[in-house]
């Protein structure tokens, strides 16, 4: 019953840097999610994706790109870590509408 | 640990009604900060409404008001003259001070016309 799988829980990058958060599900759920949450803020969508072979931008994709090859699977690469990219950073999934679920968060701080 | 809960999957209000949805929380601290989320088809998570724990004002944002009963660990979602753009899932979520956030397993809420 293991769900939403963020990996790692902690990164400190320095600027420049290049990193992938991984994130793994196991309900075989088609819809996945990478969103960012500020300090204080609400979440922002980064990117989703509605199926394999499928990903679309959210409102702040900038900096961030995405693959989804399997079902499983909807890794987050950051290219030219910046400051403005600390943040935490939650994958969900769900199937269609329905409640999403969400992983436990990585929280990334670039410096 | 820490939990969120959310009792009803699923709700639905006439428009221009108001409905309540229900949140109820887990948690040995006393500081710390809860939310209320709106996720619409575009998927994008929406802050609707905060509340920080110490206050003991409830908040309110327009249309969108809160229940706080700290003692109780309950925090409700009142929404005042439905619209059909409030049509959303909704997801209350708990942050405490180590800035770990737990959501609650969301409402989808319909307005009927």
């Amino acid at each position: 019953n293991a769900g939403v799988t963020q990996t790692p829980k902690f990164r400190i990058l320095k600027i420049g840097q290049s990193m992938t958060l991984q994130c793994t599900q196991d309900m075989n759920h088609n819809y996945m999610y990478w969103y960012r949450q500020d300090p204080g803020m609400g979440l922002k969508l980064i990117y989703y994706s509605v199926g394999a072979g499928i990903t679309d931008k959210g409102e702040v994709p900038n900096g961030y790109n995405v693959s989804r090859s399997t079902t499983e699977d909807f890794p987050l690469r950051l290219e030219l870590a910046a400051p403005s990219q600390t943040s935490v950073y939650f994958c969900a999934s769900s199937v269609d509408l329905s409640p999403l679920h969400f992983g436990n968060g990585t929280r990334l701080t670039v410096t | 640990a820490q939990t969120v809960t959310q009792s009803q999957p699923e709700m639905s209000v006439q428009e221009a009604e108001t409905v309540t949805l229900s949140c109820t929380y887990d948690t040995s601290e006393s500081d710390y900060y809860l939310f209320w989320y709106k996720q619409p088809p575009s998927r994008q998570m929406i802050l609707v409404i905060r509340q920080e724990a110490y206050k003991q004002q409830n908040a309110t944002e327009n249309r969108f008001s809160v229940n706080f009963q700290k003692a109780a660990k309950s925090f409700s979602l009142k929404i005042s003259d439905s619209q059909l753009g409030d049509a959303a899932m909704y997801f209350c979520a708990y942050l405490n001070r180590d800035d770990k956030i737990i959501f609650g397993k969301g409402t989808r809420l319909h307005i009927l016309p």
